[in-house]
């Protein structure tokens, strides 16, 4: 199993593009979960989806959007990316809370971005 | 609204040391979930353990030990014996039961632990 994957690993982008972060995990998890890390700050989360075809956001979702393809895969979209969005991005996965062994979430590797 | 502190910005040991990583953490919720991460320098996020509230038995896993008090709202974390490798940062987090927007962590902002050799 790889567990959760990001792809890209690195990207540099100019202010006012675009781009989409891709998510995938292969555990068979209901919910999934996009949090960006920024130096002092811990994590946050940026949007979630507790099941396919659902998305919710989270704590900081300006400035971005979500797709939720199918049930392993979870887009991120900057749509006109800012210095701000500088940061480190990671997807998460977990099984449906109820569910035995539920609740912690995986991580991805994570993606480091930096908008100039 | 729910929050993890962790007093501890940074700690250096020397390598055998034991060193105990603090988290306080505030929820007006009665049943609940913490947890322990781990992320070395290589940037990945490692699950360490989940505690739930309404179960304090304290937990071992190796050199690895956790003490939770439900009384005092902490969740701290002990390595004992500490090796090179357990240089890394470490995060607390806390989760609230059930579904909907229950589903964020909230995270600590994290105690970077330097072990020395």
């Amino acid at each position: 199993n790889a567990g959760v994957t990001q792809t890209p690993k690195f990207q540099v982008l100019k202010t006012g593009q675009s781009m989409t972060l891709q998510c995938a995990q292969d555990m068979n998890h209901n919910s999934m979960y996009w949090y960006r890390q920024d130096p002092g700050m811990g994590l946050r989360l940026i949007y979630y989806s507790a099941s396919e075809g659902t998305t919710d956001k989270g704590e900081v979702p300006n400035g971005y959007n979500v797709s939720r393809l199918n049930k392993r895969e979870f887009s991120l979209r900057l749509e006109s990316a800012a210095p701000s969005q500088t940061s480190v991005y990671f997807c998460a996965s977990s099984v449906a809370p109820g569910t035995s062994g539920g609740y912690e979430q995986y991580f991805g590797p994570g993606t480091r971005l930096t908008v100039t | 609204a729910q929050k993890v502190t962790q007093a501890q910005t940074e700690i250096s040991v020397v390598e055998k040391e034991d060193v105990t990583l603090d988290c306080v953490y505030e929820t007006r919720d009665t049943t609940y979930y913490l947890f322990w991460y781990k992320q070395p320098p290589s940037g990945e996020l490692v699950f360490l353990i989940r505690r739930n509230s309404f179960d304090e038995q304290n937990e071992i896993s190796g050199r690895y030990s956790w003490n939770f008090q439900k009384s005092t709202s902490s969740f701290n974390f002990t390595i004992t014996a500490s090796q090179v490798v357990d240089s890394a940062v470490y995060f607390c987090a806390l989760r609230r039961v059930g579904g909907g927007s229950n589903y964020k962590l909230t995270f600590g902002k994290g105690t970077l632990l330097t072990v020395n050799p």
